[in-house]
């Protein structure tokens, strides 16, 4: 079966570290996505792709990167982690074009500390 | 910009009962998709409904059912005979056109026996 999937689980690192998030799917997606979940804010974007070597930033970039070499895979980047990025990310794939409004299929979360 | 707003962070209701979750969003376009997405403990985002804006019908899941409001901008989560896998976090969501989904701040519902 297609899937998506995120690693590490969890992870626990110092502020001033280069951190990366693997997200990895099955689906053969065009459109990925990178959300930060913090308590009352719900999902906020990221980053986004709509394929191969596409990548757009979202409402909340500021201390993130992405890069998509591939379309299976689209690795988050915090290039100087701080205490601020503390959070829970998820990854989406979505097969849509612009405008169809399709599901979104999530991951199954990274939850990163940063000390 | 689109914002998505729910208005109560945390429900509490017996098992059997029904429950509304509201939602309410802005947006100055006419096309557009809002969902209802749910987060059990297992921290899995799930999707429980979609309604296409351009459809007046309301959508339904089994017993989950929406009432969308377009002028009133208002989209709505009923949860017919809750059962006690219902409990989780509920989260509306928003998308048009560049497949970007924006989030409510999510209510917490707890179905208790």
């Amino acid at each position: 079966d297609a899937e998506i999937t995120q690693s590490p689980r969890h992870k626990i690192t110092e502020t001033g570290r280069q951190v990366t998030l693997a997200c990895h799917q099955t689906w053969n997606h065009n459109n990925m996505f990178w959300y930060r979940q913090d308590l009352g804010h719900g999902l906020r974007l990221i980053h986004y792709s709509y394929g191969v070597q596409d990548t757009n930033k979202g409402e909340v970039s500021d201390g993130y990167s992405v890069s998509r070499s591939n379309t299976e895979d689209l690795p988050l980047t915090l290039e100087s982690a701080a205490s601020s990025q503390t959070s829970v990310y998820f990854c989406a794939s979505s097969e849509a074009l612009t405008g169809n409004g399709d599901e979104q299929y999530f991951g199954p979360g990274t939850r990163l500390t940063v000390t | 910009a689109q914002t998505v707003t729910q208005s109560q962070p945390e429900m509490s209701v017996q098992e059997a009962e029904t429950v509304t979750l509201s939602c309410t969003y802005d947006t100055s376009e006419n096309n557009y998709y809002l969902f209802w997405y749910k987060q059990p403990p297992s921290r899995q985002m799930i999707l429980v409904i979609r309604q296409e804006a351009y459809k007046q019908q309301n959508a339904t899941e089994n017993r989950f059912s929406v009432n969308f409001q377009k002028a009133a901008k208002s989209f709505s989560l009923k949860i017919s005979d809750s059962q006690l896998g219902d409990t989780a976090m509920y989260f509306c969501a928003f998308i048009q056109g560049a497949q970007k989904l924006v989030f409510g701040q999510g209510t917490r519902l707890t179905i208790n026996p």
